[in-house]
């Protein structure tokens, strides 16, 4: 069965950063691309962030090119997302997510909360 | 970007009918737009990709349909469990897109 369970949310400032990390079971985690999308409160779901199978191709929406980095570690089958220079728009859910078959997601995790607030 | 415009925000169905919900894109997106289920306590559920593809294990009263830049996710015969929000999503370029998502209640 496949599992994605996020962790590493919470509180936090803006300006500040902070590391999530998703922890993959139940499939061959270096064969697959894998992604974070978010929801910030009460709104829909909105990618983030896009990493291919091996690490070597990343892609960012604009707003959050340069302040965020997706990286994965495959001998752990764990992904990450580096977030730094929070802002208070940053707040939402994020969901870890399997890309599926062409620029989809075909499993999600439960998602971690991020609260950026002063 | 490629803009999703989702319809109707809210619905309301009984068991045994049968709904539509909409997607319209900026542009053209050929066949590449998917539908997911939301419900609370849930994952996100992938329903159909490439437009009109059902996943795997995914009941086959759902289907998709349209391509180009008008989608439509039809639901036959509701279950109880079909009630919630659903989300298109499309899959032709980065930035991916969502739309705005459908809420699906009982009536």
């Amino acid at each position: 069965e496949v599992q994605l369970v996020e962790s590493g949310g919470g509180l936090v400032q803006p300006g500040r950063s902070m590391k999530l990390s998703c922890a993959a079971s139940g499939f061959t985690f270096s064969n697959y691309g894998m992604a974070w999308v978010r929801q910030a409160p009460t709104k829909g779901l909105e990618w983030v962030a896009t990493i291919s199978y091996d690490g070597s191709s990343t892609y960012y929406r604009d707003s959050v090119k340069g302040r965020f980095t997706i990286s994965r570690d495959n001998a752990k089958s764990t992904l990450y997302l580096q977030m730094n220079s929070l802002r208070s728009e940053d707040t939402a859910t994020y969901y870890c997510a399997r890309a599926g078959y062409g620029y989809t997601f075909d499993y999600w995790g439960q998602g971690v909360m991020v609260i950026v607030s002063s | 970007d490629v803009q999703m415009t989702q319809s109707p925000y809210n619905l309301a169905a009984s068991p045994g009918e049968s709904v539509s919900i909409n997607c319209k894109a900026s542009k053209s997106i050929s066949k590449y737009l998917a539908w997911f289920q939301q419900k609370p306590g849930k994952t996100n559920k992938l329903l159909i990709y490439d437009g009109s593809t059902l996943q795997s294990g995914i009941p086959s009263r759902f289907s998709g349909s349209g391509s180009g830049t008008d989608f439509t996710l039809t639901i036959r015969s509701l279950e109880p469990e079909d009630f919630g929000l659903y989300y298109c999503q499309q899959q032709n370029e980065y930035p991916l897109t969502f739309g705005s998502g459908t809420k699906l209640e009982i009536k």
